[in-house]
């Protein structure tokens, strides 16, 4: 069936190092898709989004790069920060336009 | 502020009680949703409305009733909820269901 996951669920990584999050989706026919970031207290932010016909997009400090010969999804964050620290969902948008999401990735950034 | 705005941010309610979410946007997105997210489990989608019209409604209890007046206010109205029903209700927008979605900062339900 139709599923998105995370192969992590917390992730722990020293400030100023790269962090990587990764997310393995099913469904073929999704062809959007949105890494979203969730502190505490507030609701998921918007981070980077891809299409399917892309296999790579950069914004500020995050990349996101996408497989879909393994269907699988992952987001770079370079020289994470303190305030990277969050739970990190990957979402795919599939041909009904649902858009469904993974457990998420708990990022804690040590000082 | 997203631009989205819940209201309220917290509510404890009795299993007997009756009160209601409300979800405004003023981005003009013509799509809103109503998200379901508890502890340790991914968000849960419950309703989706696009240009005021329910299009999806995902096998989600009577006892929770989604109402969208116009594009910018989206309700979800409650009653006689059970304890299990605690979690944040998440509500979000976009200008297309097939866009990416702009959510609010939720509304923390407790239920006693």
């Amino acid at each position: 069936g139709e599923s998105v996951g995370l192969h992590l669920p917390t992730l722990s990584v020293q400030e100023g190092d790269n962090s990587i999050i990764n997310c393995a989706y099913s469904n073929s026919a999704s062809d959007y898709f949105i890494w979203y970031k969730q502190e505490s207290g507030k609701g998921p932010q918007f981070i980077i989004d891809i299409r399917s016909n892309m296999d790579k997009r950069q914004g500020q400090r995050v990349t996101v790069l996408l497989n879909k010969t393994v269907k699988h999804l992952s987001l770079q964050i370079a020289a994470t920060q303190p305030g990277d620290s969050a739970v990190y969902f990957c979402a795919e948008n599939d041909e009904g336009g649902k858009l469904i999401f993974g457990q998420g990735t708990e990022l804690s950034v040590k000082p | 502020e997203t631009g989205v705005t819940q209201t309220p941010r917290h509510l404890v309610m009795g299993m007997t009680n009756k009160k209601s979410l409300k979800c405004e946007q003023h981005l003009g997105h013509n799509a809103m949703y109503w998200y379901k997210q508890s502890a340790k489990k991914p968000l849960e989608l419950m309703f989706v409305y696009s240009l005021e019209e329910r299009v999806e409604n995902n096998s989600v209890p009577s006892r929770f009733s989604p109402e969208c007046p116009n594009s910018s206010h989206l309700f979800l109205h409650l009653h006689t909820l059970q304890p299990e029903d605690s979690a944040l209700y998440l509500c979000a927008s976009s200008q297309d269901t097939r866009d990416g979605y702009t959510f609010g900062s939720g509304t923390r339900l407790t239920v006693v």
